[in-house]
């Protein structure tokens, strides 16, 4: 079954240090990812994605994860976290019938 | 550009009525639109695919009788929760496709309505 795995549902960091948010997927093919960041009540929006081009993708803000297929994996980094980076962040990829598959989420905290 | 509006953002109504949130395109034309609700600290779970002009295709488990999708037009999809009751309070997200993408599996989001049912 097509699925995502987040790895950890919550990830907290100090202001200027590291973010790294870990997504794993299975699947029988390379599908299309996607990382997005939601804000307490509002909408997603998207921070990158990767469709089979270089597997280094570069985002929003200062975000970028790699595509490693041998480890079928889509983490998300940053190398130096921000107050505003708190949020949900949920790692996505394309399932049939053009749907997306979400994976459940992982809440970054971010520490002054 | 790809800017997805819904309306309204919050709405709290009594149990037992029905109550229409309205998901837009501004600036493109959308051949699908996908409705999702997120319960709080949850992740996102796919209601719905609503094609123009077409009757929505719904997930397993999901109520059509209940969640009527209506998409009239290539930039509206509206979704109704007939006779909502308490559990069905939840954020309710929308997202739309457009029309001849060149990135066909992007999904633009609308920022959300959050319903309550006393």
């Amino acid at each position: 079954a097509q699925s995502v795995t987040q790895l950890d549902s919550h990830v907290s960091v100090s202001e200027g240090t590291p973010v790294l948010l870990r997504c794993n997927y299975s699947s029988s093919y390379s599908p299309s990812l996607f990382w997005y960041v939601q804000h307490p009540n509002k909408g997603l929006q998207l921070l990158l994605k990767y469709t089979s081009a270089a597997t280094l993708v570069k985002g929003i803000n200062g975000f970028e994860a790699e595509f490693k297929k041998s480890e079928t994996s889509f983490h998300l980094t940053k190398p130096s976290a921000h107050m505003s980076d708190a949020a949900e962040y949920f790692c996505v990829r394309t399932g049939g019938y053009n749907k997306l598959i979400f994976g459940a989420g992982t809440r970054l905290a971010v520490h002054p | 550009g790809a800017v997805v509006s819904q309306h309204p953002s919050r709405v709290i109504c009594k149990s037992g009525t029905s109550v229409k949130i309205e998901c837009r395109s501004l600036d493109f034309q959308a051949t699908t639109m996908f409705w999702y609700r997120q319960f709080p600290k949850q992740s996102l779970m796919l209601m719905a695919t609503s094609n123009e002009g077409s009757k929505a295709t719904y997930e397993q488990g999901v109520e059509k009788d209940k969640f009527l999708i209506n998409h009239a037009s290539l930039t509206l999809s509206t979704l109704t929760v007939t006779s909502a009751h308490p559990e069905d309070s939840s954020f309710y997200i929308c997202s739309a496709r457009a029309r001849g993408s060149g990135a066909p599996l992007e999904q633009f989001f609308g920022p959300g309505t959050r319903l309550t049912v006393l």
